[in-house]
């Protein structure tokens, strides 16, 4: 079945250094893509929506210098924390629709840790 | 824009014992609704989701959930809880543009 594949499922970066996150689409094309982000304890929050060959659409607060992302192709987008701060420390997940079934597929989750 | 309101942060119930876990939307159509757990340290495993249809929907590991369109909410509900339940769970509602907007979780303890 149709899966997201993310990758890396856990990280830990130094202050003020940069961290790509990628998320690629087994076995079906991911037009859209979102990216949520989880502080512990908490719900998952909708930080951007990304769609293939166009710029991202992020949610109110979210800084999109900080956080970039691309989506070139129909199965890859990409998340980069820029000059990452602890407080970037986070639960990264991408979810995307199938195109063929009416599912939403997640990604398995990155967790990012700033020291 | 849609919501999701679970009013339970946290539920302890014993093991054996029934479970139900509340989940209220806002959504100005008919909504797409999903039940996720997440065991500590783990991403999302999807248990149940609806579109349409039949309004009681059927989820892996013995979860159903209702969908009541008059009182705008999707209850999950297992009828016999085992310790490995233990988890968060996060009710979802997704509109037409696919975006998924999540409640805050309520926490299931399992007490043997």
């Amino acid at each position: 079945g149709a899966v997201v594949s993310q990758h890396p499922s856990w990280v830990i970066c130094k202050s003020g250094t940069s961290v790509k996150i990628e998320c690629r689409s087994l076995d079906f094309q991911a037009t859209t893509m979102f990216w949520y982000r989880q502080f512990p304890k908490q719900s998952l929050m909708l930080m951007a929506t990304s769609n293939e060959g166009s710029k991202a659409t992020y949610e109110q607060g979210v800084e999109k210098d900080k956080f970039l992302i691309n989506h070139a192709s129909l199965t890859l987008s990409t998340l980069t924390v820029t000059s990452a701060h602890p407080e970037d420390s986070s639960f990264y997940i991408c979810i995307s629709w199938g195109d063929r079934v009416l599912e939403a597929f997640f990604g398995q989750g990155t967790r990012l840790t700033v020291v | 824009a849609q919501s999701v309101t679970q009013p339970d942060i946290h539920i302890t119930v014993s093991e054996g014992a029934s479970l139900e876990l509340r989940c209220n939307y806002s959504y100005g159509a008919t909504p797409y609704l999903f039940w996720y757990v997440q065991s500590p340290g783990q991403g999302l495993q999807l248990l149940l989701k609806y579109f349409s249809g039949d309004t009681l929907v059927q989820g892996i590991k013995g979860f159903e959930a209702e969908f009541k369109r008059s009182q705008s909410s999707f209850n999950l509900r297992k009828p016999s809880v085992h310790w490995s339940d233990a988890a968060e769970y996060f009710c979802a509602v997704g509109a037409r543009d696919y975006k998924l907007s999540f409640g805050a979780g309520t926490t299931v303890t399992v007490r043997a």
